[in-house]
């Protein structure tokens, strides 16, 4: 079975700081890899994902996330974050066909 | 990128009652769609996935009694919560794919349920 492990339930950041939020899965085949946000009161959108080719992925916002196979990692990056980044931010994995998401983290951008 | 709107966006509703919950693709096709739990503080739990026409697949643990699934159509999904009580009360997410389980999902907005 397939697992996500988000790292922090909650991060607290001032504007302009940077952002890594870390995920790892654990899944013994192919897999392709995404992160989500969800702002306040507005569903789910995708950021960005990994299906193959350039581990390192640009998504949308000045995000982008870089999957390292041999940690099993695929870890979210902005180098500037402002105060509308503030969201819930999940990873998720799908393997076979299914897509297992991870707790979420909250990010809160302080002015 | 795609609209998939769900109705109602709140119910409140009495232990026994059964609760009916939409899922529509907008302004395009959806040959699969997915539907979500989410309780609090908790990562998205998928329940069951469904396609256009065929019954749904539940995953391992979830009731297939007692959580209807319908696609009858490919812009429209409905689960509906049969006896509900206050243990189902949660935050019920939809998703919907034009190309089966290997392409985008764009989810909806998530129906807030609180069985009394």
């Amino acid at each position: 079975a397939q697992s996500v492990s988000q790292h922090n339930h909650h991060v607290i950041l001032s504007e302009a700081a940077s952002l890594e939020l870390g995920c790892n899965y654990s899944y013994g085949g192919t897999v392709n890899l995404f992160w989500y946000v969800q702002y306040p009161g507005q569903h789910l959108q995708l950021l960005l994902k990994y299906f193959s080719g350039d581990p390192l992925v640009k998504g949308i916002k000045g995000f982008e996330a870089e999957f390292i196979k041999s940690k099993f990692s695929f870890n979210l990056r902005k180098p500037s974050v402002q105060w509308s980044d503030t969201a819930e931010y999940f990873c998720a994995v799908r393997g076979y066909s299914t897509l297992t998401f991870g707790k979420g983290t909250m990010l809160l951008v302080s002015p | 990128g795609a609209v998939v709107s769900q109705h109602p966006s709140r119910v409140i509703c009495k232990s026994g009652t059964s609760v009916k919950i939409e899922c529509r693709s907008l302004d395009f096709q959806a040959t699969t769609m997915f539907w979500y739990r989410q309780f609090p503080k908790q990562s998205l739990m998928l329940m069951a996935t469904s396609n256009e026409g065929s019954k749904a697949t539940y995953e391992q643990g979830v009731e297939k009694d007692k959580f209807l699934i319908n696609h009858a159509s490919l812009t429209l999904s409905t689960l509906t919560v049969t006896s509900a009580h206050p243990e189902d009360s949660s935050f019920y997410i939809c998703s919907a794919s034009s190309g089966g389980a290997s392409h985008e999902q764009f989810f909806g907005p998530g129906t807030r349920l609180t069985v009394l």
